[in-house]
């Protein structure tokens, strides 16, 4: 079946202007997380959502981040007034549920460079 | 905090050589442990996960060890293939927060001819 899509795969925008990120989980699966992977600084766990429980925020950088998901599926990470630190790979995955035993299955990303 | 790091950075091995790439952990009480591949413009291929009760997993010239007590996990490649270079990441689940994975930096593997 599909995997995990993002989109778009890549996107340049302006220092200062908001961007919207979007994830298409494996179909089924009731976890969604999303990462970070910054040059230098390796992949950084950012939030992750489990069914309809609260999403656990705790990996985001600051309020300027945050993230939706609607009915249980697709995924919309929002970074408002964005900055050059945030210029990044944004790396979206799924699993069956947020449960130890459960791989995760990761997109493509989305390559975003602020300029 | 759980912190992962992952020795060499880079590894250059001629082709049909064995191999074995190294990561450690801090937190013992890590729930499981999973290698990665990252080709470049790549999302991660998941390779293998071990279970915090699991000493190790093997998928084809694949073999993934776990010792939670010494705070290590190794990936072993058997007789590498040109096709095998990529970033080997590692990541671990903590208890209690076994979702949220903590990722080594990776190492970056070139198989020659």
């Amino acid at each position: 079946g599909a995997g995990v899509s993002q989109s778009p795969s890549n996107k340049v925008t302006e220092k200062g202007k908001d961007v919207e990120l979007r994830c298409d989980p494996i179909s089924g699966h009731t976890a969604l997380y999303w990462y970070r992977q910054s040059l230098g600084q390796g992949l950084e766990f950012l939030i992750y959502f489990q069914g309809n429980s609260a999403p656990d925020k705790s990996g985001l950088p600051s309020d300027r981040f945050s993230a939706e998901r609607t009915g249980g599926s697709v995924s919309t990470l929002t970074i408002q007034r964005t900055q050059q630190e945030d210029s990044a790979v944004y790396l979206c995955a799924s699993s069956p549920e947020a449960a130890s035993a459960d791989t995760q299955y990761f997109g493509p990303g989305t390559r975003l460079t602020v300029l | 905090k759980q912190e992962v790091t992952q020795i060499p950075a880079a590894l250059s091995v001629p082709e049909g050589e064995n191999l074995v790439l190294n990561c450690s952990f801090t937190d013992s009480a890590i729930y499981n442990l999973q290698w990665f591949r990252q080709d470049p413009g790549k999302g991660l291929t998941s390779l293998l996960l071990i279970q915090s009760s699991q000493r190790e997993q093997t998928s084809g010239r694949l073999n993934a060890s776990l010792d939670k007590s010494s705070g290590r996990s190794t990936l072993y490649i058997a007789a590498s293939q040109p096709g095998d270079s990529a970033t080997y990441l590692c990541a671990g689940g903590s208890t209690g927060t076994a979702s949220k994975l903590t990722f080594g930096t990776g190492t970056r593997l070139q198989v020659t001819l």
